[in-house]
């Protein structure tokens, strides 16, 4: 079975640093994705980034990117220039064959 | 297309009454997904539709929880005999699943408390 984890409950920021969040995983797949999801209190769940593990390149958008190590099973996200706007809980997700595995999410407060 | 929708949105139960929660996926969608998410946890899996066909459950999902996908549109999540251990938040999400994966679309959840 596939685990995800997140090895930070929470994390704090200030605004427009860079703050980076932890994932690993662990999997016996070759083929997968993995995804940033962002849950900001009380509202649904929208996604930041995702990585196929097929490609070596680090997945970019804007101000989130990921360092995705794959013989290490490690995918991090980096936030540059935070915004108060990015304080909510991140989850690092997998998505094997159908099934996908959450992590247990990390916290992040971003202070003015 | 509004995304995901779910309904309801919260929902009060007193222990051992049946309960069933609707699921609208954004349209040309073919993957639904059911999660569990109590608070400060992440999401847990539970199950998850290709069109209509059930392909997977996980062992979270009792003999008291049964889900449904009829036409491959709509999914409803039912669970009976409702338990306090069941009050979570229950979430869906969507995705288009032809070549390349793309990320699910999650719906904002419909909250259950079990009295």
């Amino acid at each position: 079975a596939q685990t995800v984890t997140q090895s930070q409950p929470e994390m704090s920021v200030q605004e427009a640093e860079t703050v980076t969040l932890s994932c690993t995983y662990d999997t016996s797949e070759s083929d997968y994705y993995l995804f940033w999801y962002k849950q900001p209190p009380s509202r649904q769940m929208i996604l930041v980034i995702r990585q196929e593990a097929y490609k070596q390149q680090n997945a970019t958008e804007n101000r989130f990117s990921v360092n995705f190590q794959k013989a290490a099973k490690s995918f991090s996200l980096k936030i540059s220039d935070s915004q108060l706007g990015d304080a909510a809980m991140y989850f690092c997700a997998y998505l094997g064959a159908g099934k996908s595995t959450f992590g247990d999410g990390t916290t992040l407060t971003v202070k003015p | 297309d509004t995304g995901v929708s779910q309904n309801p949105r919260h929902k009060i139960t007193k222990r051992g009454q049946n309960v069933t929660f609707r699921c609208d996926p954004i349209s040309e969608h073919n993957r639904l997904y059911w999660y569990r998410q109590t608070l400060g946890q992440g999401p847990e899996f539970l199950t998850y539709f290709q069109n209509e066909a059930q392909l997977e459950k996980s062992r979270l999902l009792s003999d008291r929880f049964s889900a449904e996908r009829p036409k491959g549109s709509f999914s409803t999540l039912e669970i009976q005999r409702t338990e306090q251990g069941d009050s979570a938040m229950y979430l869906c999400a969507s995705s288009l699943a032809v070549g390349p994966v793309t990320e699910a679309f999650f719906g904002q959840g419909t909250r259950l408390t079990v009295v």
